[in-house]
């Protein structure tokens, strides 16, 4: 399969940890990379790797992968983490990208 | 500082064409793979197409094939997307981004700030 599946929709409370996760068969293969997407805004990598942060993502953000799932965690969620998130990897042929559908983080 | 900037976006008849444009500035062009993403109204978002570092491979989505061409001009760090036989399905923010391929961990590292495609009558 070429597909990579999330939750559409998760919530945290401030200051709580939240789990995004992310399904598919590439992600035996290879490592998910997730993405922060606000209303109106380009994308912004968040996790790549094993679990590696860009310069100026804040440690509260971490990843990890587990068979054919891989998880983005927040860990003490701020309101500034409200925002839609995307996982995606090569798929299965190596050749193409494929996204997850996204999820909508809500922090109440 | 690494920048991505798209353009060419704009509102054209179904069955129509339009070429999306990407200047690259500040990393050098010519040692990276490039892809276009796409996000439709409302949607996720879509990879494209991707294209390797001298433009002798490409990759595209199966509802784009044969009617996309992703194309690049390392001397002039650009990339490019002509899109033909437009549909209202295409219509999206197309963002171009700079790919990472090292092994087992791929992503995109920088991305543009997008340009609309509306395709309608």
């Amino acid at each position: 399969s070429s597909e990579l599946t999330q939750d559409p929709a998760v919530s945290v409370a401030l200051g709580q940890t939240v789990r995004i996760t992310c399904q598919g068969d590439s992600l035996r293969s290879y490592y998910a990379s997730w993405y922060q997407q606000k209303p109106g805004q380009a994308p912004v990598l968040v996790i790549y790797g094993k679990n590696n942060r860009p310069s100026g993502i804040p440690d509260r953000f971490s990843g990890s992968s587990s068979g054919n799932t891989a998880s983005l965690t927040i860990t003490g969620s701020q309101a500034e983490d409200a925002a839609d998130y995307y996982c995606n990897s090569r798929d299965s042929s190596g050749n193409h990208w494929v996204f997850g559908g996204g999820t909508k983080l809500t922090v109440l | 500082e690494v920048q991505l900037v798209e353009s060419g976006g704009g509102l054209v008849q179904p069955g129509g064409s339009l070429r999306l444009s990407c200047a690259a500035s500040g990393f050098t062009f010519i040692n990276y793979w490039m892809s276009w993403v796409r996000q439709a109204p409302g949607k996720g978002l879509e990879w494209v197409a991707n294209i390797n570092q001298v433009g002798s491979e490409e990759y595209y989505v199966d509802s784009v094939k044969g009617r996309f061409t992703i194309s690049r001009d390392n001397a002039k760090n650009s990339l490019w997307l002509q899109m033909n036989s437009l549909r209202g399905e295409d219509t999206a923010v197309y963002y171009c981004a700079r790919d990472r391929i090292l092994g087992a961990t791929t992503f995109q590292d920088y991305w543009g700030q997008g340009t609309l495609v509306t395709v309608s009558s």
